[in-house]
């Protein structure tokens, strides 16, 4: 049971708009940033989005992140055959000493 | 360039400890901070702890505590992960990656080490 509620799955066909959402609650996602990952099929996780809205060098613009409240979303547009993959928010929680919670992931199929 | 190589894959038998390490190469060690991350078959990604490279201050998991150890080296540039007690439950590949001390991000992840607990 993950602390980060995400939709398992999302699908798209080449050259939409897809997003994912990840809702979470005021101790972690209300009060820090939000990370989002990639994780193609048989890989490490690569960071995509961090503090909610910015692009590691390297990303295409095509994905962005956004937050409001207690909840953020993962937009990618112009999607492509490549950007099938696993995607995972992350927030840091600020009970007890502080720790990381994830998202359980979205598998996102490009039809 | 940043790279973390990590040990090779392990298996264990229930109540055994494993030890995995995370050699970088293309930063100054001490200037950053190493994580771990697992994750067991088809599941997602669990946050196990953080460890300083530049003093040694730890952050561990709460369901970890006491059975988990992070350790560097900083004169091979090398993070040690240690996790003892092992259950089946612990069958996942763990990671290791660059970052996580908030609002730092992980970075940079290693290749992944797949640890398998089996009678």
């Amino acid at each position: 049971q993950s602390v980060l509620t995400q939709p398992p799955s999302a699908s798209g066909t080449p050259g939409q708009r897809v997003t994912i959402s990840c809702s979470g609650s005021s101790s972690n996602i209300g009060s820090n940033y939000v990370y989002w990952y990639q994780q193609l099929p048989g890989t490490a996780p690569k960071l995509l989005i961090y503090r909610n809205n910015q692009r590691p060098s390297g990303v295409p613009d095509r994905f962005s992140g956004s937050k409001s409240g207690t909840s953020a979303s993962l937009a990618i547009s112009g999607l492509r055959s490549e950007d099938e993959a696993d995607y995972y928010c992350a927030a840091w929680d600020d009970s007890l000493s502080g720790f990381w919670v994830f998202g359980g992931g979205t598998k996102l199929t490009v039809l | 360039q940043v790279q973390l190589v990590q040990s090779g894959a392990e298996v264990k038998k229930p109540g055994a400890s494993v030890k995995v390490s995370c050699k970088a190469s293309g930063y100054t060690f001490t200037s950053y901070g190493i994580s771990w991350v697992r994750q067991a078959p088809g599941q997602g990604l669990e946050w196990m702890g953080w460890i300083s490279a530049y003093n040694g201050n730890t952050n561990y998991a709460q369901k970890l505590q006491g059975r988990v150890t992070m350790t560097t080296d900083t004169s091979t540039s090398t993070a040690y992960m240690e996790l003892r007690s092992l259950r089946s439950d612990d069958t996942a590949v763990y990671y290791c990656a660059t970052g996580g001390w908030y609002p730092a991000p992980f970075d940079y992840w290693g290749q992944g080490t797949l640890v398998t607990v089996s009678s």
